[in-house]
């Protein structure tokens, strides 16, 4: 495994639901992020990971919630989300204080 | 104004044309410059990286950045049809913890063979 990868590729979900979506990199990389890309918008910035601490957060909403056990794993839980919420979620990485960002593939979500 | 503009296409080009994508920006504390190419369904992948001015040349790609205008572009020669995908420029600024990137709306290509 190299890179960064994201688990689900697709995931439909309920308003009601409560779901995750997993990330895993394989870059020696301590600073990882989510990021929300919707159709004909740059991609939003949702929150950031350095060492293990988030350091940002931005306005996010507080269905989405992040979670960082180590260095190299990084979630994002669900819950409640609304139609608007459905976009493409991306994770990256890189190294703390570093710019050049490695992402995955991205979870596809689609909130009915 | 927006931090970071780009003209979202789409731009529609025959193989082997010569594509100039750009991006302007406003922060002018911004010194790393990097362009991510994304195919249809995937994450973007890193395709350039540039600090501050000046010209970086991979293969048949081009990033030039000038940052007395605030404009960066990125080159791309004998295009392909493979290089069919969204070009997205992204940006940071320099010193201390300061890892966010800025980036564009993203140009939808097409190479047409």
């Amino acid at each position: 495994e190299t890179g960064v990868t994201q688990t689900p590729r697709h995931l439909v979900m309920g308003m009601t639901n409560k779901k995750s979506l997993k990330c895993e990199q394989h870059l020696g990389h301590n600073a990882m992020y989510w990021y929300k890309q919707s159709a004909k918008k740059p991609l939003e910035l949702m929150f950031v990971y350095s060492l293990e601490e988030r350091v940002e957060n931005n306005s996010v909403p507080s269905r989405f919630s992040p979670e960082c056990p180590n260095s190299s794993h990084l979630f994002l839980h669900l819950h409640t989300l609304q139609p608007e919420d459905s976009a493409l979620y991306l994770c990256a990485s890189s190294q703390v204080r570093g710019t050049e960002a490695f992402f995955g593939q991205g979870t596809r979500l689609t909130v009915v | 104004q927006k931090e970071v503009e780009q003209d979202p296409g789409p731009l529609s080009v025959p193989e082997g044309a010569i594509v100039s994508l750009n991006c302007t920006y406003s922060n002018s504390a911004f010194q790393y410059f990097m362009w991510y190419r994304q195919y249809s369904r995937k994450g973007p992948e890193l395709l350039m990286y540039t600090y501050s001015s000046g010209n970086k040349e991979d293969g048949r790609f081009t990033a030039q950045v000038d940052k007395s205008s605030k404009y960066i572009s990125l080159f791309i020669r004998d295009s392909q049809p493979s290089d069919s995908a969204t070009y997205l420029c992204a940006m940071s600024a320099s010193g201390g913890s300061n890892y966010k990137l800025t980036f564009g709306k993203g140009t939808l290509l097409t190479v047409n063979p």
